[in-house]
């Protein structure tokens, strides 16, 4: 069974502490995403990852970054974190750019206080 | 400016009734999406298409190219279909999603 795992449910982070997410897919994907999902916003691309060390920016990134060092592992960064940054994150993967289906992990629920 | 619309945000249905969730885009797509997404955050995949329509148990999805709008039917509706569901197109590498559509099935 094919699977895209995020390292923790639910996060509880102090204002400008440095926060890591992590996400590890088994399915051998080409693409990786990362996106905060938001009441009334939907689904915002923060980074994606189309090969391994390659990143491009998405929608939101600022005060993001991400780390992708190894093909089934993408990083997401806080540098800082802020109490705006509260949010539900979700990675995803996907084989190969355009007609291919995505796969989404379970969701981090990042509160910062 | 959204690239994806879903119609009705909220609907709530007593089981057993038809539903119909509509999506319409605005950009060339590659494919279209519908994710469902449970209470506790994770999302899956339902239907992928990019032309015609397609069937999974009591889901239907269809799409009309054309128009450039889709629809998700969910026929005898059961509360366990008590989600969100989400559509999303694929352009190229990026992925453009609606704000989804919350559904509530009443027993």
């Amino acid at each position: 069974d094919v699977k895209v795992t995020q390292s923790s449910r639910y996060l509880v982070k102090r204002t400008g502490e440095k926060v890591f997410l992590e996400c590890v897919q088994d399915m051998d994907h080409e693409n990786m995403f990362w996106y905060r999902q938001d009441p009334g916003l939907g689904l915002r691309l923060i980074y994606f990852s189309y090969d391994v060390k390659m990143k491009e920016k998405g929608d939101i990134p600022e005060g993001y970054s991400v780390s992708r060092e190894k093909k089934e592992r993408f990083s997401l960064i806080l540098e800082s974190a802020s109490t705006n940054q509260t949010s539900m994150y979700l990675c995803a993967s996907s084989l190969s750019p355009g007609n291919t289906e995505a796969f989404f992990g379970q969701g981090t629920r990042l509160t910062v206080v | 400016k959204n690239e994806v619309e879903q119609s009705p945000q909220n609907l709530t249905a007593q089981e057993g009734e038809f539903i119909t969730i509509n999506c319409s885009y605005s950009v060339g797509i590659s494919a279209l999406h519908w994710l469902q997404q449970h209470p506790g955050g994770g999302i899956v995949s339902l239907f992928m298409l990019s032309s015609g329509k397609k069937k999974h148990g009591r889901l239907i999805a269809t799409i009309n190219i054309q128009e450039k709008h889709s629809s998700l039917h969910i026929t005898a509706s059961h509360p366990r279909d008590s989600a969100v569901y989400i559509c999303a197109v694929t352009n190229f590498n990026k992925f453009y999603f609606g704000s989804g559509t919350k559904l509530n099935v009443k027993p």
